[in-house]
């Protein structure tokens, strides 16, 4: 089965700063991953998505790496913000269907 | 506005009386899942449907039964709460059944079940 990890289940950053999340997949077939934030008293919100056959994608202030070499994800959050503050998961998907497998979650901190 | 839509938010029930948390998405969204998420496990998959009367079995299926009689509804259902059913509950739907979409979550349903 597949496994998904992040490294550390708390993150403090100061405001400004950038932040990097890192996460750990286990399974060699997974072909998608996706992180999520989630807000307190909120469903996760979609931030960004990477496929297996790229190894970098960026969005606006989020850069998602993929080395698939050591199964590893991070996200990084640029200038990060009060409003950043929330819980982030990753998630893969092992080739074909929808499937989802969940990491536990990283609860980023921002500090003023 | 795209959305996933989850009732009731909160509810407080006792063992062994049935209820049904509704999910509707407006998204036309033919994938739709049912996930629980507890304290150090993350979100595990409760069930899931590819599409109008298709649905499947996802992690934790025990206790939990689901319907998609129309593409817009997932209702979950327990038959028979226990304590141990006591959780976070989410709906999601995505896009197209093929995998590489995101998938769109609702705002949760705490269940407490004494």
């Amino acid at each position: 089965g597949e496994n998904v990890g992040l490294h550390l289940p708390t993150l403090s950053v100061q405001e400004g700063d950038n932040s990097i999340i890192n996460c750990a997949y286990s399974n060699s077939a997974s072909d998608y991953f996706i992180w999520y934030k989630q807000e307190s008293g909120k469903g996760p919100q979609f931030i960004i998505d990477i496929r297996s056959n790229m190894d970098k994608r960026q969005g606006q202030r989020v850069t998602v790496l993929l080395n698939k070499t050591v199964k590893h994800l991070s996200l990084q959050i640029a200038a990060t913000q009060p409003g950043d503050s929330a819980v982030y998961f990753c998630a893969s998907r092992k080739g074909g269907g929808n499937k989802l497998t969940f990491g536990t979650g990283t609860q980023l901190k921002v500090e003023l | 506005e795209a959305q996933v839509t989850q009732n009731p938010r909160y509810l407080i029930t006792v063992t062994g009386k049935k209820l049904t948390v509704t999910c509707s998405q407006n998204m036309n969204h033919e994938y739709m899942s049912w996930y629980r998420q507890d304290p150090g496990l993350g979100l595990r998959q409760i069930y899931y449907s590819m599409n109008v009367e298709v649905t499947d079995k996802g992690d934790v299926p025990e206790g939990y039964k689901v319907s998609r009689k129309e593409k817009r509804n997932f209702p979950l259902i327990l038959e028979s709460p226990s304590p141990n059913q006591t959780s976070l509950y989410f709906c999601a739907s995505s896009s197209g059944t093929g995998g590489g979409q995101p998938q769109h979550f609702g705002d949760g349903t705490r269940l407490s079940i004494l």
